[in-house]
């Protein structure tokens, strides 16, 4: 059974500050999604890594993935309070083609003081 | 685009009642996911859709939950004799596919299922 875990679950940080979210994932996937989920709101989808090695950046935030390590991460550069949040990675399980189901992690709580 | 939508956004029941959630996908996505999430938690796949055929279900999926996509469009979402377990957030998403696996699943606002 695939396991997601995501690190920290809580993460509470200054602004202007930089942090690293972490999630691994227990079996092989070439696709792993990050998700933003503000209280009481559904899931709005950041970004879409595809292969080794992909890296995207929106903004404050980078997100890159290490199929090798089974590793992805969302890093925060000078956060904002804005980006309060809980986030989200996602690992894609298919068999073949377009996205299957996705099994997701328990999330990671943002919250950035000022 | 009008994103994925679903209705009710909050359903209040009491236990061993029925209740029919309804998801409207994105209009020229072609796939359908269910999914349930509770406090504190990352969403659970239930099932999922390509047009009217249900390809995947999850051991979570008890024999009281049925979902149904009959043309290809919309969804239903049936709990029957609702449990207190039930309670949940119910999140509807939707995708292209199976050629446009760049492109992420769109979720809807979910509906927020309470049982009393």
């Amino acid at each position: 059974e695939l396991k997601v875990e995501q690190n920290p679950l809580f993460l509470s940080m200054q602004e202007g500050k930089n942090y690293t979210i972490y999630c691994n994932y227990s079996t092989t996937s070439d696709r792993l999604y990050w998700y933003r989920q503000d209280p009481g709101k559904s899931l709005e989808s950041l970004f879409v890594l595809l292969s080794n090695g992909a890296v995207k950046q929106e903004g404050r935030l980078m997100a890159s993935l290490d199929t090798k390590a089974r590793l992805s991460t969302l890093h925060i550069t000078a956060a904002v309070h804005d980006l309060s949040a809980t986030y989200f990675c996602a690992v894609d399980i298919r068999s073949q083609g377009g996205s299957e189901k996705l099994v997701f992690g328990k999330g990671t709580k943002l919250t950035v003081n000022p | 685009d009008t994103g994925v939508s679903q209705d009710p956004r909050h359903k209040i029941t009491k236990r061993g009642q029925n209740v029919t959630f309804r998801c409207d996908p994105i209009s020229e996505h072609n796939r359908l996911y269910w999914y349930r999430q509770t406090l504190g938690q990352g969403p659970e796949f239930l099932t999922y859709f390509q047009n009217e055929a249900q390809l995947e279900k999850s051991r979570l999926l008890s024999d009281r939950f049925s979902a149904e996509r009959p043309k290809g469009s919309f969804s239903t979402l049936e709990i029957q004799r609702t449990e207190q377990g039930d309670s949940a957030m119910y999140l509807c998403a939707s995708s292209r596919g199976p050629f446009y696996s760049n492109q992420p699943q769109h979720f809807g606002d979910g509906t927020r299922l309470s049982i009393l």
